[in-house]
């Protein structure tokens, strides 16, 4: 069993940064991978990208490479998205979840942290 | 990568079956066993329901069974109920670390 708690909602103006938390808690966070997924406003999902906490490694999806970095505390077991240069875009819901290794078993969700950018 | 292509609504009647199509490429769905299934109601996070193709996660009921030929991967949800009701996303490993989503389909029960 893992929970993840993640950080408050966020306003950002274009051009900025947000920096999103997501606190693991329950099982060793080294037993899954940490994926990050957004979800603009009555839109489907959109993968981001992944941290491996055992390896200390991370992917990014082509749409994301640029702008976006994932990073992991292991000492306070939070796991780090942070999206750059900010568009409109870019307002969303931001989960992150876990996988149990190589299976597509996205098993543990965060509730979710709204991101909107706005002038 | 481009999302997975599946239809945007389907519907059925209570005690049904219902099919909801993920067609992907050569580069995700059709190379690799690690397709998922999600369901999501209304301001709540998803909640996976088929991976690896066709298994279940603990706790999910078996009305639900996913498949895949060639590039396109299929969710059947049989017995239809009103609680089914809801978005339903795929999700292709699509390689180099990267996964990619469908474009998600509401589900109505009539």
């Amino acid at each position: 069993q893992v929970q993840l708690v993640q950080s408050g909602a966020e306003v950002k103006k274009p051009g900025a940064s947000v920096k999103v938390s997501c606190k693991a808690s329950g099982d060793p966070f080294t037993t899954y991978f940490i994926h990050w997924i957004r979800q603009a406003p009555g839109q489907g999902l959109e993968y981001m990208g992944v941290v491996y906490p055992s390896a200390g490694t991370t992917g990014y999806a082509q749409n994301f490479q640029v702008r976006l970095t994932v990073t992991m505390d292991t000492s306070t077991s939070t796991f780090y998205m942070e999206l750059r240069s900010l568009r409109s875009e870019d307002t969303a819901v931001y989960f992150c979840a876990t996988e149990f290794p190589q299976s597509g078993r996205f098993d543990y969700w965060g509730q979710g942290t709204l991101v909107t950018v706005s002038s | 990568q481009s999302a997975l292509t599946q239809p945007a609504s389907v519907s059925g009647s209570p005690g049904q079956s219902i099919t909801i199509s993920c067609t992907g490429t050569s580069s995700d769905v059709g190379s690799h066993n690690l397709v998922s299934w999600f369901q999501q109601y209304p301001g709540k996070a998803p909640k996976v329901i088929i991976y690896e193709v066709s298994k279940w996660p603990s706790g999910v009921s078996n009305r639900f069974s996913g498949s895949k030929s060639g590039n396109t991967a299929s969710l059947t949800i049989s017995g239809l109920q009103a609680e089914d009701e809801a978005d339903y996303y795929c999700c292709s490993y699509a390689g180099g670390s990267t996964w990619v989503f469908g474009g998600g389909t509401s589900l109505t029960v009539l």
